[in-house]
């Protein structure tokens, strides 16, 4: 099956400078790669995903890359704002049986200092 | 927002009870789960089905049934409940194309306390 590693697991950075995440998978034949955002208290939700046949996705602050050959996938936010703070996690997502099987990862804090 | 709505949202027991969880989905998705993020706040799939059919049973032990009476709805009953079974409980679904992967869309959870 599936192993996705992230790191780190905790993340403290100053107001407006960037956070990265970095998350590595095992299975080659993943093929989509979503990251959600948990706040305090409330439902993980999508922010960003990128699939296998892209290298690079962008929506305003935040960007995911993605290298197929090193079977790694980042998240990164710039000018990050104290509403950055939540659980980041990285998944893969890959064929079985006929189905997609998602596999995540196991969270960064990222808290934004003011 | 009640595109996948839980139902109850806080469920406070004594060990040895036995409980359900409720889960709706109105975005006509075709897959639904039900996951367990403990203290830590690790993700861990429990179950998944796709149009009422079970699909994936990740080792998760018997006292716990997944009952899905239509496409739209997932339930979860617990039995003989155990403290290490306290936890957010989410459910999620997707639309699950068989080509590429979808977007979960989640619950809110149901916070559970074994006492």
């Amino acid at each position: 099956g599936e192993n996705v590693e992230q790191h780190p697991s905790t993340l403290s950075v100053q107001e407006g400078d960037s956070a990265v995440i970095k998350c590595t998978y095992s299975d080659s034949a993943s093929n989509y790669f979503p990251w959600y955002k948990q706040e305090l208290g409330k439902r993980p939700q999508l922010i960003i995903d990128i699939r296998s046949n892209v290298g690079e996705k962008k929506d305003q602050r935040i960007a995911v890359t993605l290298n197929k050959t090193a079977k790694h996938f980042s998240l990164h936010i710039t000018e990050t704002q104290p509403e950055d703070s939540a659980v980041y996690f990285c998944a893969a997502s890959y064929p079985s049986g006929g189905y997609q099987k998602v596999t995540f990862g196991t969270g960064t804090k990222l808290q934004v200092i003011p | 927002d009640t595109a996948v709505s839980q139902t109850p949202k806080y469920l406070v027991t004594q060990m040895g009870n036995d409980k359900s969880i409720k889960c709706e989905q109105n975005l006509g998705h075709d897959t639904m789960y039900w996951y367990k993020q403990d203290s830590k706040k690790f993700l861990k799939i429990m179950f998944s089905y796709n149009n009422k059919e079970l699909i994936i049973n990740e080792t998760v032990p018997n006292r716990f049934s997944p009952k899905s009476p239509d496409k739209a709805h997932l339930n979860l009953h617990i039995n003989s409940l155990e403290l290490g079974d306290s936890a957010v409980y989410f459910c999620a679904s997707s639309q699950d194309r068989l080509a590429g992967g979808e977007t979960q869309y989640f619950g809110p959870g149901t916070r559970l306390l074994v006492l």
